[in-house]
């Protein structure tokens, strides 16, 4: 089915550890993003990618990198992980950035939890 | 700065209608409505432009008012399957969108 895959669902860190998230889409959309959900806090923009070769950050970068490997494919990593960083990471695509895409498709989400 | 979405949460019963408020402190460009169920991801209900027609999805609709930088998403005689957290999220013409704290609606038999 076309959409948004992210891998891992589930992840359990220790403080310290550095993971990758995977996010790729099959939609030949231009644009990526990634947010981070926490209860209370809605949906706040870590990440994104207007179109490939050029990634920026959004409202909560800190602690965050991103590569947009190609047109498909937009990665997350956690270089030391915190637990401040447990939350439900959503990946996300759109046709263009802004104004110009019509609406998000959002992947299934990733549950990290550090400890 | 997020937009700032009124009520926090609602509780209807079904055939009953709501009005979600979403009120952003910049200029907006455009706003998109999403609907997300506990445990699944946010799903695209419609986009708001800048100068544009009032939107429907299904018995949904909602309005943008440019000047007072709100838009209001309207759910007309409720169904249980609209229970869920509505979230908006405005563009600025900064190419990405913030999204608000979201609305918990739930719809009661």
């Amino acid at each position: 089915n076309a959409g948004v895959t992210q891998t891992p669902k589930f992840q359990v860190l220790k403080t310290g550890q550095s993971m990758t998230l995977q996010c790729a889409q099959d939609m030949n959309h231009n644009s990526m993003y990634w947010y981070r959900q926490d209860p209370g806090m809605g949906l706040r923009l870590i990440y994104y990618s207007a179109s490939e070769g050029t990634t920026d950050k959004g409202e909560v970068p800190n602690g965050y990198n991103v590569s947009r490997l190609n047109k498909r494919e937009f990665s997350l990593r956690l270089e030391s992980a915190a637990p401040s960083q447990t939350s439900v990471y959503f990946c996300a695509s759109s046709e263009w950035a802004g104004t110009g895409g019509l609406g998000y498709t959002f992947g299934s989400g990733t549950r990290l939890t550090v400890v | 700065q997020q937009p700032v979405q009124s009520p926090q949460a609602v509780i209807l019963r079904e055939g009953e209608d709501a009005v979600i408020n979403c009120s952003s402190s910049k200029a907006l460009y455009s706003v998109h409505w999403y609907r997300q169920k506990h445990g699944e991801a946010p799903v695209f209900l419609m986009i708001l432009l800048k100068g544009g027609e009032q939107m429907r999805h299904e018995k949904i609709s909602a309005s943008f008012n440019e000047k007072k930088q709100q838009s209001s998403l309207y759910l007309t005689a409720s169904q249980l399957s609209y229970s869920g957290t509505y979230f908006c999220g405005t563009d600025s013409g900064t190419y990405k969108y913030i999204f608000g704290t979201g609305t918990r609606l739930k719809v009661l038999a």
